[in-house]
């Protein structure tokens, strides 16, 4: 069974560049989380999906950031424009059913802006 | 105001001694903890939970303990090996909100030949 996969693996853009990081759960998993990790910090929350629709976008940090989940399968997560702070790794995860049975966690988008 | 933490950013142990990591938290609605465990350039890994009706949790070599009054929770690796040398993330979440949890700062354990 293939895991959670996630691209690009590295991203270097200029400050007010548009980037667009993506994510392929682990099939047949409806639940779908974007995190973040800044500076070697906690691992912070920003939405999670069910199937298509977003259940919480609370850790969403501004309106520069646009997630979506067409039909449910893979997930894009668009930073427009990005800004310096952005920079971090960004982790998707999915699982079949609630946080209660533990996520699978992608290897991770290290985005850097300059 | 970060509401699980773990201080110590770092731990090394020798091979085959216990290995305790520590986690504290402060949202008393949380009640489910997690813990992952992260090795460079990939995501982090689920290792083991415990739900806030337990004290007491056993998975081979991997136990954890939860305090609820003090808000603390702990995991021990016993005995530890040089593979077990990774970043470990404590994580909780709180009944009604099960879509996401709340991550702590990680400690990076360093289990020495």
């Amino acid at each position: 069974e293939a895991g959670v996969t996630q691209f690009p693996s590295h991203s270097v853009i200029e400050k007010g560049q548009t980037v667009t990081l993506r994510c392929d759960p682990i099939s047949g998993h409806d639940n779908l989380y974007w995190y973040r990790r800044v500076m070697g910090k906690e691992i912070k929350f920003l939405l999670h999906f069910v199937k298509e629709s977003k259940q919480d976008e609370s850790g969403m940090p501004n309106n520069r950031f646009l997630a979506e989940r067409t039909g449910g399968t893979y997930s894009t997560l668009k930073v427009q424009p990005a800004e310096l702070e952005d920079s971090g790794v960004y982790f998707c995860a999915s699982s079949q059913v609630s946080v209660y049975n533990g996520q699978f966690f992608g290897p991770g988008t290290r985005l850097t802006v300059l | 105001d970060q509401q699980v933490k773990q201080n110590s950013p770092s731990l090394s142990v020798q091979e085959g001694r216990i290995s305790i990591l520590n986690c504290d938290y402060t949202n008393s609605m949380f009640d489910y903890f997690l813990w992952y465990k992260k090795y460079p350039a990939e995501g982090p890994t689920f290792l083991i939970s415990i739900s806030s009706i337990k004290d007491k949790n056993e998975d081979g070599r991997f136990t954890v303990f939860l305090n609820k009054s003090a808000k603390h929770l702990s995991l021990h690796i016993v005995p530890s090996q040089p593979g077990d040398s990774a970043v470990y993330f404590c994580a909780a979440s709180a009944m009604g909100d099960a879509g996401k949890s709340t991550f702590g700062d990680g400690t990076t354990l360093t289990v020495k030949p």
